[in-house]
């Protein structure tokens, strides 16, 4: 089945406390992305990456890191997460057609974090 | 930058009701594409519904159909015989075309579709 999973789905943190969101894909999508959602915001975009080694910011990056090694995994890190970065995170992940244009995303389930 | 609106917040309908989101958008882009998301209380994000701004015809899945007015930069979403798996938020998203690295998302608007 294609498929965008993510794990953990739940995680309750303290502050401070290093963390890593996995986010992995099976449709060899070149184009994978996170997006972070906060009520009344709708999602807004943390990171994204065109193809292995190729990321970049998107809209709120401060707080975040990415690594893009593989072409199916793209983690999301929290080096020192803090109580604003308490969200609900999403991965998505998509082809990219002819001239760098990114197809239709598709997304994972999400994980609600909670940073206390 | 381009920015996406959804003005109703709520909006609720009694089963088998049609209804009709509101989007509006902001670009000076002439080539884009225009989103329906949907999201459960699952929390998954669902594709409902794509259009390319290039093509005049409302695109159309099953129940769910647009209403696309690119000089009045509107992009309603029409739910026919409403369902109670229906039940949702529902958010509307724009990506540039060409150079498009992100969706741009309103803020949502919640379903609910009363039996």
């Amino acid at each position: 089945e294609a498929q965008v999973t993510q794990n953990p789905r739940y995680l309750i943190t303290v502050t401070g406390k290093k963390l890593t969101v996995t986010c992995s894909q099976n449709m060899n999508h070149e184009y994978m992305s996170w997006y972070r959602q906060d009520p009344g915001l709708g999602l807004r975009q943390i990171y994204y990456s065109m193809n292995v080694e190729v990321t970049d910011k998107g809209d709120v990056p401060e707080g975040y890191k990415v690594s893009r090694k593989e072409k199916r995994n793209f983690p999301l890190i929290l080096e020192s997460p803090s109580p604003n970065q308490t969200s609900l995170y999403f991965c998505a992940s998509s082809f990219l057609l002819i001239a760098g244009v990114v197809d239709t995303q598709y997304f994972g389930p999400g994980t609600r974090l909670t940073v206390l | 930058a381009q920015t996406v609106t959804q003005s109703q917040p709520e909006m609720s309908v009694q089963e088998a009701e049609t209804v009709t989101l509101s989007c509006t958008y902001d670009t000076s882009e002439s080539n884009y594409y225009l989103f329906w998301y949907k999201q459960p209380p699952s929390r998954q994000m669902i594709l409902v519904i794509r259009q390319e701004a290039y093509k005049q015809q409302n695109a159309t899945e099953n129940r769910f159909s647009v209403n696309f007015q690119k000089a009045a930069k509107s992009f309603s979403l029409k739910i026919s015989d409403s369902q109670l798996g229906d039940t949702a938020m529902y958010f509307c998203a724009f990506m540039k075309h060409v150079g498009a690295q992100k969706l741009v998302f309103g803020q949502g608007t919640r379903l609910t579709i009363n039996p």
